[in-house]
């Protein structure tokens, strides 16, 4: 039973433009979510988070929008870059700490030049 | 400030025997949490160890266990090893509430 999905496997952005990663998840009592970036040999690396509370949360050149009523959220990347290819996961949690996350599968993001 | 360390990184070993990892959060976190990763079921949660209680678990079975330490250290322990617990295995750190940060994980091969 996969609670949090990300249905894109890959996806492959030019440098300059934007990136959209996309998650979706079931378990209506998730309330926090969080982003994550992976590269190859080494662990995950936390990027942005956003409450249930809020519809959006920005931190530079990273974006995390969230739509509760469509059980979905997604990561806007302006402008990408090509440091930013990676495995990117996101991750819910539903006791408000975020000491129990629930993973998506990733998606691994390329920006070419 | 120093980063969560796992060690070892890398380690090898044969079916029903057992495997202790460690892991040494960043200075300040109470908070431990441990993933297994695999190829086909991703980043799996299998349990959080606050001030030395483990105050989460996943649906691991009963050879997976874990403790924390005084000192917010903390080991998990694999007993009985099968083939599909090959994984990489990664601890996270947290302060009280917030993002977990994760160490570079241990790369189990169960043979």
């Amino acid at each position: 039973d996969q609670q949090v999905k990300q249905n894109s496997p890959s996806l492959s952005v030019q440098e300059g433009r934007i990136s959209i990663l996309n998650c979706d998840y079931t378990n209506s009592m998730f309330d926090y979510f969080l982003w994550y970036k992976k590269y190859p040999a080494e662990g995950p690396t936390f990027l942005i988070s956003i409450s249930s509370i809020k519809d959006k949360n920005e931190d530079g050149r990273f974006t995390v929008f969230l739509n509760k009523s469509a059980k979905h959220l997604s990561l806007h990347i302006v402008p990408s870059q090509p440091g930013d290819s990676a495995v990117y996961f996101c991750a819910a949690t539903a006791d408000g700490t975020a000491s129990k996350l629930t993973f998506g599968t990733g998606t691994r993001l390329q920006v070419t030049l | 400030k120093a980063g969560v360390t796992q060690t070892p990184r890398y380690l090898i070993k044969t079916r029903g025997q057992q495997v202790t990892l460690s892991c040494s959060p960043i200075s300040g976190h109470r908070s431990v949490s441990w993933y297994q990763q695999t190829p086909g079921q991703g980043l799996q949660f299998l349990f959080e160890y606050f001030s030395e209680t483990q105050r989460n678990k996943g649906n691991f079975p009963g050879r997976f266990s874990g403790r924390q330490f005084s000192n917010s250290r903390s080991e998990m322990n694999v007993s009985t090893l099968e083939l599909g617990d090959s994984a990489l295995y990664l601890c996270a750190s947290s302060l009280w509430v917030g993002e977990q940060f994760f160490g570079p994980g241990t790369r189990l091969t169960v043979l």
